[in-house]
């Protein structure tokens, strides 16, 4: 069955890094774009990220655009977001999701990040 | 701002149907593209309700429907059940955010 799994997240001061990990299990890793959705505390889904299949092409929500940076390692079956310049309002549970055609089939647990002094 | 807009909360007694409507525009929606469905219940990872404007994943009950016109969608919930009670939200695509996912604010539904 597929699994995704999240990790990185934690307690970071805002204007520094975090890198966030999905492990993916149960399907062809290399054969899907991926994407990242955040969820604020207290508020809704959005989207952050997506990557194709090959890593050839990657989208960015404006807020992120400059300081996120959306990977994956085929080889590992590991989708990455590093991500920069933390501000508080990036603070939030982050999922990495299995793209389809314009929708997010399988989705994750999630991994939480608090950007605070 | 969310570029979808939903209502904030909808309620219904068990075995009541309730809709959702998700509201967009000539660039999303309205630009022909298709409306997804996700349910997230508390402290569960979200899940694929509906895609594709009508259609279930395997797994899902016939209770959960979906619906286009136009500019907007709905999704619809009969038989309620207290197992329903969570945030339910809509997404397409939006060509004026390069390329961009969107979701819709989000709707909490209560089981009364």
């Amino acid at each position: 069955q597929v699994q995704l799994v999240e990790s990185g997240g934690g307690v970071v001061q805002p204007g520094r890094s975090l890198r966030l990990s999905c492990a993916a299990s149960g399907f062809t890793f290399s054969a899907y774009g991926m994407h990242w959705v955040r969820q604020a505390p207290g508020k809704g889904l959005e989207w952050v990220a997506y990557v194709w299949f090959d890593e050839s092409q990657k989208y960015y929500t404006d807020s992120v655009k400059g300081r996120f940076t959306i990977s994956r390692d085929n080889s590992k079956n590991t989708l990455y977001l590093q991500m920069n310049s933390l501000r508080a309002e990036d603070a939030g549970v982050y999922y990495c999701a299995r793209a389809m055609t314009y929708y997010l089939d399988y989705w994750g647990q999630g991994t939480l990040v608090t950007v605070s002094s | 701002q969310s570029v979808l807009t939903q209502p904030p909360s909808v309620s219904g007694a068990p075995g009541q149907r309730v809709t959702i409507s998700c509201t967009g525009s000539s660039s999303n929606i309205g630009a022909g593209y298709d409306v997804h469905w996700y349910q997230h219940l508390p402290g569960t990872a979200p899940k694929l309700l509906i895609f594709g404007n009508t259609n279930r994943p395997s797994g899902v009950p016939d209770r959960f429907s979906g619906s286009k016109s136009g500019t907007s969608a709905s999704l619809a919930i009969t038989g309620l059940q207290a197992e329903d009670e969570g945030d339910y939200y809509c997404q397409s695509f939006d060509t004026s955010l390069g390329g961009s996912r969107v979701f819709g604010s989000g709707t909490k539904v209560t089981v009364l």
